[in-house]
């Protein structure tokens, strides 16, 4: 039973480049959630989807967006690329009796 | 205020020690509560989840003070393996049911 999967698992982008990074969720999920973690500190909550809306969002500003498809994976993308979106960024997935999260092993995202 | 505060540390403890992490929460709605683990450069992963009676698995114990508003995690017997960053997880009640991290505690285990 596959876990959680996102590729790629790192990434070096330039300052105002975009970025898509995609996560497949657990076998039997069908929610999907992002964060950003920055070297010491905990997962900042990026968005959350569902049934391919959108249903709720952290603080992040419209330069962060997504999608989910029907097989339930999901795109994270950042246009014009700041410096501090250097991070790693992680994926999360959950079911309807949802309990706690499985995430992916993150990507790494170095903006130069 | 933040949602969910932890001391960071690090916390540096003998192997065979017993070391204890606190955790407060602000939303008092708050619904489900977890620990998770989080090696270095790596991603976190449940540890365990906390109830309203406590609860225990191994060497790890978790408590759950909601009058007061913070969980506990209680880790007997020290190992080097144990070294990590950990994380605690609020999930708020209502429709989305909102789950937000602490910044997490780093714990070092030394021989």
């Amino acid at each position: 039973d596959a876990g959680v999967t996102q590729s790629p698992t790192h990434l070096i982008k330039t300052r105002g480049q975009q970025v898509t990074l995609r996560c497949s969720p657990k076998s039997g999920h069908d929610t999907v959630s992002w964060y950003q973690q920055a070297l010491g500190q905990g997962p900042q909550f990026i968005f959350q989807y569902y049934e391919e809306e959108e249903r709720q969002r952290g603080n992040f500003p419209d330069r962060f967006s997504g999608h989910q498809f029907p097989n339930y994976s999901s795109e994270l993308n950042v246009n014009a690329l700041l410096l501090g979106d250097s991070a790693l960024y992680l994926c999360a997935s959950s079911g309807t009796a949802n309990y706690g999260y499985t995430f992916g092993s993150g990507t790494r995202l170095t903006v130069v | 205020r933040k949602e969910v505060e932890q001391d960071p540390g690090p916390f540096n403890v003998p192997e065979g020690a017993t070391v204890a992490f606190n955790c407060t929460y602000s939303n008092s709605a708050s619904q489900s509560f977890f620990w998770y683990r989080q090696d270095c450069r790596k991603e976190p992963k449940l540890l365990m989840s906390v109830y309203s009676s406590g609860n225990e698995d191994g060497r790890f114990t978790a408590q759950l003070n909601r009058a007061s508003q913070y969980i506990s995690l209680l880790i007997r017997d020290s190992k080097l393996s144990d070294s990590a960053t950990y994380l605690c997880v609020v999930k708020n009640s209502g429709g989305y049911q909102k789950v937000t991290f602490g910044t997490g505690t780093k714990l070092q285990v030394i021989p």
